[in-house]
């Protein structure tokens, strides 16, 4: 069984601040991770993904995650924010075996100020 | 079209009655997906196909919820008799994976939102 945590349902930064939001995940098997993102009114775009490769994966729009197993996290930063970057986020895991599903976070909504 | 196409963006019902929401993949994609998102809520899954069956339909919260798909294409996600509760966004996704376990990209569509007064 997977599950995912992610701290803070609303975030809130200044335009050009990093950005980071927080994703700890459980998993009985190696995970798979992901990144969506949701704009408003949208469905979910996938920002990254991890399935085992190289531990720091870059995504989309300068995103990037760091998959971190002793700490079971996956933390999502951008070094600048960007107004267009709020937008609600949403860390899922998946296990690798067949007919998994991806387990969603309760999501983060990023607000950025100007 | 390109894209997962979900019909209709928007229903409004009263308690007690029948809706049905659609989902359109996209073309060649083997693998279905039916998630709900409810407000301030994360996504909950509710069923997945491979092709026209349903290997795995454990999240449908009741039996007044079900879903098929034809042709391997189109799926209906039906709730009968539908509560104040059921009201969220319905969201629908697809992926070409052929084993479900979602190791690559699920496409989403822009989903169903319903409102049961």
């Amino acid at each position: 069984a997977q599950s995912v945590t992610q701290l803070g349902s609303h975030v809130s930064v200044s335009e050009g601040a990093l950005v980071l939001l927080r994703c700890n995940y459980s998993s009985s098997v190696p995970p798979y991770l992901f990144w969506y993102v949701q704009y408003p009114n949208q469905g979910l775009q996938l920002l990254l993904k991890y399935t085992s490769a190289a531990t720091l994966v870059k995504g989309i729009n300068g995103f990037e995650a760091e998959f971190k197993k002793s700490e079971t996290s996956f933390h999502l930063t951008k070094p600048s924010a960007h107004m267009s970057d709020a937008a609600e986020y949403f860390c899922a895991v998946s296990g690798a075996s067949a007919g998994n599903m991806l387990t969603f976070g309760g999501g983060t909504r990023l607000m950025v100020k100007p | 079209g390109a894209g997962v196409s979900q019909s209709p963006s928007n229903k409004v019902t009263e308690k007690g009655k029948d809706v049905e929401l659609r989902c359109d993949p996209i073309s060649g994609h083997t693998a279905l997906y039916w998630y709900r998102q409810s407000l301030g809520q994360g996504l909950e899954f509710l069923i997945y196909f491979q092709g026209n069956s349903a290997p795995d339909k454990s999240g449908l919260p009741s039996d007044r919820f079900s879903a098929e798909r034809t042709g391997g294409s189109v799926s209906t996600l039906t709730i009968q008799r539908t509560q104040q509760e059921d009201s969220a966004v319905y969201l629908c996704a697809s992926t070409r994976k052929g084993q479900g376990a979602p190791t690559g990209e699920l496409f989403f569509g822009e989903g169903s939102r319903l409102t049961v007064l």
